[in-house]
């Protein structure tokens, strides 16, 4: 299993372009999950699916969209990039589990700096 | 909201010291705890988790337990090698069933010395 993989892994852009951010999971999971995280912060939840259409809001979704067509795939759209976009891309994944305190498998990140 | 606050780093040890990295909570509810790791240019792993007060988990040397009347979930090891030097991160999920939307600490840089 290649587990949560995501492209790119940088990227630069300027501002107002847009872009997609990739994430793919080969492990069946219902949920998968987007974050950021900022310099010398923790993860903040971006957006969130519980199975293929349908998401959900987290905590700072402003500014982003997201789908879920399939199981395994789950992009982050940027339409309008702006500064404070600048930040580390981190998409998770996880499996419900009797006890639903399931961990959630985190794919490597994408650094993306708009300029 | 929830909430979770650790120890400011960066925290620099030698080999085979004592290591304490402190984390609170604010939650409403039962939550579960976790604390998951960075290593450099990598993603986060999950290093040990707790779902109900007094509950330890434990993992590669690493302790933490679950303290409810303290509200706090430290990590410790004792005897810390130079392959643990990562980012740390204390978290909290919401929610007992279904997505488990984590709320993360800012994180503590360790970095430990030969």
């Amino acid at each position: 299993n290649a587990g949560v993989t995501q492209t790119p892994k940088f990227r630069i852009l300027k501002i107002g372009q847009s872009m997609t951010l990739q994430c793919a999971q080969d492990m069946n999971h219902n949920y998968m999950y987007w974050y950021r995280q900022d310099p010398g912060m923790g993860l903040k939840l971006i957006y969130y699916s519980v199975g293929a259409g349908i998401t959900d809001k987290g905590e700072v979704p402003n500014g982003y969209n997201v789908s879920r067509s399939t199981t395994e795939d789950f992009p982050l759209r940027l339409e309008l990039a702006a500064p404070s976009q600048t930040s580390v891309y981190f998409c998770a994944s996880s499996l419900i589990s009797s006890g639903g305190r399931n961990e959630q498998f985190f794919g490597p990140g994408t650094r993306l700096t708009v300029l | 909201g929830n909430s979770v606050t650790q120890m400011e780093g960066p925290v620099t040890l030698s080999e085979e010291a004592f290591l304490t990295i402190n984390c609170t909570y604010t939650a409403t509810g039962y939550p579960s705890l976790f604390w998951y790791v960075q290593y450099p240019g990598e993603g986060l792993q999950l290093l040990l988790k707790a779902t109900k007060a007094d509950d330890k988990g434990s993992n590669k040397g690493f302790e933490a337990t679950y303290r409810k009347e303290t509200t706090s979930f430290h990590l410790e090891k004792g005897s810390v090698q130079v392959s643990d030097s990562a980012v740390y991160f204390c978290a909290l999920s919401e929610g007992a069933q279904g997505a488990q939307k984590l709320v993360f600490g800012q994180g503590t840089r360790l970095t430990i010395n030969p």
